[in-house]
């Protein structure tokens, strides 16, 4: 069974920098994998903000980027602000149709 | 604008079955494949199915594999999820979702709350 593990929490200052990452228990996150980000509020559907490993979706501030490192996707927030506080989950493409969503990260701004 | 929005949630008995649905509108449906997600509460999102623009391929996730259809009727622009021999780990908030760019999920619904219990 395939995991992808996210941190559990972060916390970061406004106008901050963060860098969430999403690995897999076996193996190494690359492009191939389309690696994909979504921020979640509570009581809200999720929002998706990264596709592709690092091309933002429409509307989504550029503040926000992806990017491989090392063996992981990674989402940075440059410039955190206060609504950034929520929850960020990635996605990886492990072919044949199969999608898995990472742990998720609950980031704290303050 | 692009709008999914599911229903057929509800309170269910274990080992019973339930139908979800989900009525597109503001895209053109039929060339798009949609994805169902869920969400246990308080945890994190689980993709459950994907089924292709045409419904000509279908996958699961391993853990409703067997016990759950995911199916689409482009006449009338909505997706549907079967979920049969229904658990108490199956409770969640299922989310429909269209297929976005470069393998992604995109375009949520707000969700349906499905709850087994007895």
């Amino acid at each position: 069974q395939t995991v992808v593990t996210q941190e559990p929490s972060f916390s970061v200052s406004p106008g901050g920098t963060v860098t969430l990452t999403c690995g897999l228990s076996s193996g190494s996150v690359s492009a191939s994998h389309y690696p994909s980000w979504y921020q979640q509020t509570p009581g809200q559907p999720p929002r998706t903000l990264i596709y592709s490993t690092n091309t933002r979706s429409s509307g989504v501030p550029d503040r926000f980027s992806g990017s491989i490192v090392g063996n992981k996707a990674a989402l940075t927030i440059t410039g955190a602000q206060a609504d950034d506080e929520s929850d960020f989950f990635c996605v990886l493409y492990m072919g044949s149709g199969s999608f898995v969503f990472g742990t998720g990260t609950k980031v704290t701004v303050l | 604008q692009v709008q999914v929005v599911e229903s057929g949630g509800g309170v269910v008995q274990p080992g019973r079955s339930l139908r979800l649905s989900c009525a597109a509108s503001g895209f053109t449906f039929s060339s798009y494949g949609m994805h169902w997600v869920r969400q246990a509460p308080g945890k994190g999102l689980e993709w459950v199915a994907v089924i292709w623009y045409d419904g000509s391929k279908k996958y699961y996730a391993e853990s409703v594999k067997g016990r759950v259809t995911i199916s689409r009727d482009n006449s009338k622009n909505t997706l549907f999820l079967q979920m049969n021999t229904l658990r108490a780990e199956d409770t969640a908030v299922y989310y429909c979702a269209t297929w976005g760019s470069a393998w992604s999920i995109d375009n949520w619904g707000q969700g349906t709350l499905v709850t087994v219990s007895s």
